[in-house]
């Protein structure tokens, strides 16, 4: 079946810095991935979609220059998160799109962020 | 953009048939439904997809009826590690599936002993 890795899967950084994370479908083609942000105990909130080679599109109220997104091939995004708060402090969460029409999302197993 | 509704939190016990329902009023033509369970610290996993009438795989059965307002996933005789939330979805696969992609609060089910 189709797997979707995150790394790292936690890190904890010092407030101020930037955190970068790793978005990779590991046997398929994604020319679609999605980034989400689930608080404790809430639903996962679609934050941009990435499309390789072209600008991801953000959510409404997701500062695109706080929260870049890089889709540079087809089997990798990122996301790193510029001068991290506290607030910060989330799961994250990637899924991937196969190409075509009929083709579901495959969720990434997550990376815990700590901003402290 | 369907929204869905569903119950917050929901128990049964191990062995028994769980069935939760979804409503999606404002499905459209090209909507499907798509349930996926989340385990604490985990990505959401899928479980089960339809557009009609009933589908069933390895490990769930979905009911949607003709007008397509609700749907029913049932998970045949739950055991302990069934206990997560699960999330209904509608959205149209071809267009940007994404963004039609919208997490509700999903349902908690806790399966006790």
């Amino acid at each position: 079946g189709a797997v979707v890795s995150q790394h790292p899967s936690w890190v904890i950084c010092k407030s101020g810095t930037s955190v970068k994370i790793e978005c990779r479908s590991l046997d398929f083609q994604a020319t679609t991935m999605f980034w989400y942000r689930q608080f404790p105990k809430q639903s996962l909130m679609l934050m941009a979609t990435s499309n390789e080679g072209s600008k991801a599109t953000y959510e409404q109220g997701v500062e695109k220059d706080k929260f870049l997104i890089n889709h540079a091939s087809l089997t990798l995004s990122t996301l790193t998160v510029t001068s991290a708060h506290p607030e910060d402090s989330s799961f994250y969460i990637c899924s991937a799109r196969l190409a075509g029409e009929d083709n579901e999302q495959f969720f990434g197993p997550g990376t815990r962020l700590t901003v402290l | 953009l369907a929204k869905t509704t569903q119950p917050i939190s929901m128990d049964s016990y191990e062995g028994q048939e769980v069935n939760i329902t979804c409503s999606h009023n404002n499905i459209a033509t090209n909507d499907y439904i798509t349930w996926y369970q989340q385990f604490p610290s985990q990505g959401p996993r899928f479980i089960i997809q339809g557009y009609k009438t009933k589908v069933t795989n390895e490990v769930a059965s979905l009911f949607i009826p003709a007008d397509r307002k609700s749907s029913t996933l049932s998970l045949p005789r739950v055991s302990l590690s069934d206990t997560a939330v699960y999330y209904c979805l509608v959205g149209d696969k071809r267009d940007n599936y994404g963004q039609n992609f919208v997490f509700g609060p999903g349902t908690r089910l806790s399966v006790l002993p």
